[in-house]
């Protein structure tokens, strides 16, 4: 079946400009999560919902960063007045979210960002 | 703090050498280890988790909570292995992952 997908796989943006990265996960997951990988280093998290509801925004790196999920499937990060900073890979990952164990994440294949 | 530490970036062997990724952690609780591997041009993807204790392409992992490390291991490496291998962990009650930096795995014919 078919996995997490992202879209645009590759976004140049220009200082200050804002940009919309889009996540679908697996048709049927509860879980979305959204990590940043700067270059040289692993994945960083930003975000968790669960369905439509955005429980943990803590990884979030300012009030630039915004991220939804209004139907509790397809969701979006949305970064404004982007900064050379912000250039990195943003990955999502979805998970069933089963209730007696940390459930398998599913990786997307990410959105290279660069901010020139 | 938590936090996930792999301090080789880099681990080169030779085709049948035995292998060991090294990871360390550090998280006041019960965390839940994972090892996850990036295939060149491919998603990451989950290799093994230290709660199935399962043996997946050859890999075993062991936590040890004494010394806090979670080292991924392969008696002989194959090509295939080449590629990026990423531990991390999740405390209980919370299902975000914490990565650390990784290692790459050359594995040499």
């Amino acid at each position: 079946g078919a996995g997490v997908s992202q879209s645009p796989r590759y976004k140049v943006a220009k200082r200050g400009q804002d940009v919309a990265l889009r996540c679908d996960p697996i048709s049927g997951h509860v879980s979305l999560f959204w990590y940043q990988q700067a270059l040289g280093q692993g994945p960083e998290f930003l975000t968790y919902f669960q369905n439509e509801a955005q429980l943990d925004k803590s990884g979030l790196p300012s009030d630039r960063f915004f991220a939804e999920r209004p139907e509790g499937s397809v969701s979006t990060l949305k970064i404004q007045r982007t900064q050379q900073e912000d250039s990195a890979v943003y990955l999502c990952a979805s998970s069933l979210a089963l209730l007696a164990l940390t459930d398998t994440q599913y990786f997307g294949p990410g959105t290279r960002l660069t901010v020139l | 703090a938590q936090r996930v530490t792999q301090p080789e970036k880099l681990l080169s062997v030779f085709k049948g050498a035995p292998v060991e990724l090294k990871c360390n952690y550090s998280y006041s609780g019960s965390p839940e280890l994972f090892w996850y591997v990036q295939y060149s041009r491919q998603r990451l993807q989950l290799l093994l988790r230290h709660i199935s204790r399962e043996s997946i392409k050859g890999f075993t992992a062991d936590l040890n909570k004494g010394e806090t490390s979670f080292h991924l291991k392969k008696p002989f490496a194959q090509e295939e292995d080449s590629a990026m291998y990423y531990c991390a962990l999740s405390g209980r009650g919370t299902d975000k992952l914490i990565f650390g930096t990784g290692t790459r795995l050359q594995v040499f014919p």
